[in-house]
């Protein structure tokens, strides 16, 4: 149990469907993230939520939309998306910036 | 921006010591960390250097220099359940946690 639970592990979605991907953190953090993360690349930085605004939007396509409704739960609402979106998307979690990321699971994403 | 750098991949024996370096360029700094990747697995966080010099927890040391924009991390005592990803991370001055391309370590026996 690492305290933040993502959900679906696994998703395959079409090119036209629209999804959404769901995080949840049990450890009273106050800062949420979102990750992608391909083969041969770094992780990437996509979204930064501090109590509930957005303080990072690190130039992702408007196919990608984050929602964060409270300090524990953060969505990535998905729609059109394209193959080359196809990676693990992790969601994390830290207290303050100078404290840790606590990680999620990740969902793996297909887009077929 | 950031530009943070770190071998693609390293090969050690069981029971030896082995240094990663991590080489970074920023805009603000609020700390180093580094984390470990085994596949198919979350990175979970191995430690933290905000200032200069040596942190050590167990088997695992971080050093920092800021004035070099240099980190590294030392694995002693190597066992083959340490080969995994090693992922250097810079914090800037806001929230953002930015991450090297990882080294991949392969242990053998």
């Amino acid at each position: 149990e690492t305290g933040v639970t993502q959900t679906p592990r696994h998703l395959v979605m079409g090119m036209t469907n629209k999804k959404s991907l769901k995080c949840e953190q049990h450890l009273g953090h106050n800062a949420m993230y979102w990750y992608k993360q391909s083969a041969k690349k770094p992780l990437e930085l996509m979204f930064v939520y501090n109590f509930k605004e957005q303080t990072e939007n690190n130039s992702v396509p408007s196919r990608f939309s984050p929602e964060c409704p409270n300090s524990s739960h953060l969505f990535l609402h998905l729609h059109t998306l394209q193959p080359e979106d196809s990676a693990l998307y992790l969601c994390a979690s830290r207290r303050a910036t100078n404290s840790p990321l606590h990680f999620g699971n990740g969902t793996r994403l297909t887009v077929t | 921006g950031q530009n943070i750098d770190q071998p693609t991949e390293m090969t050690a024996t069981e029971g030896a010591i082995v240094q990663i370096n991590c080489t970074y360029q920023t805009s603000g700094f609020n700390g180093l960390f580094w984390y470990q990747q085994h596949a198919g697995e979350a990175p979970t966080f191995l430690s933290y250097n905000v200032l200069d010099g040596l942190e050590e927890k167990g088997r695992f040391s971080s050093f920092l220099s800021r004035s070099k924009g240099y980190s590294y991390l030392l694995l002693k005592e190597l066992q083959m359940k340490d080969s995994a990803s090693y992922l250097c991370a810079v914090s800037n001055s806001g929230y953002a946690l930015n991450f090297g391309k990882g080294t991949s370590l392969l242990v053998t026996p």
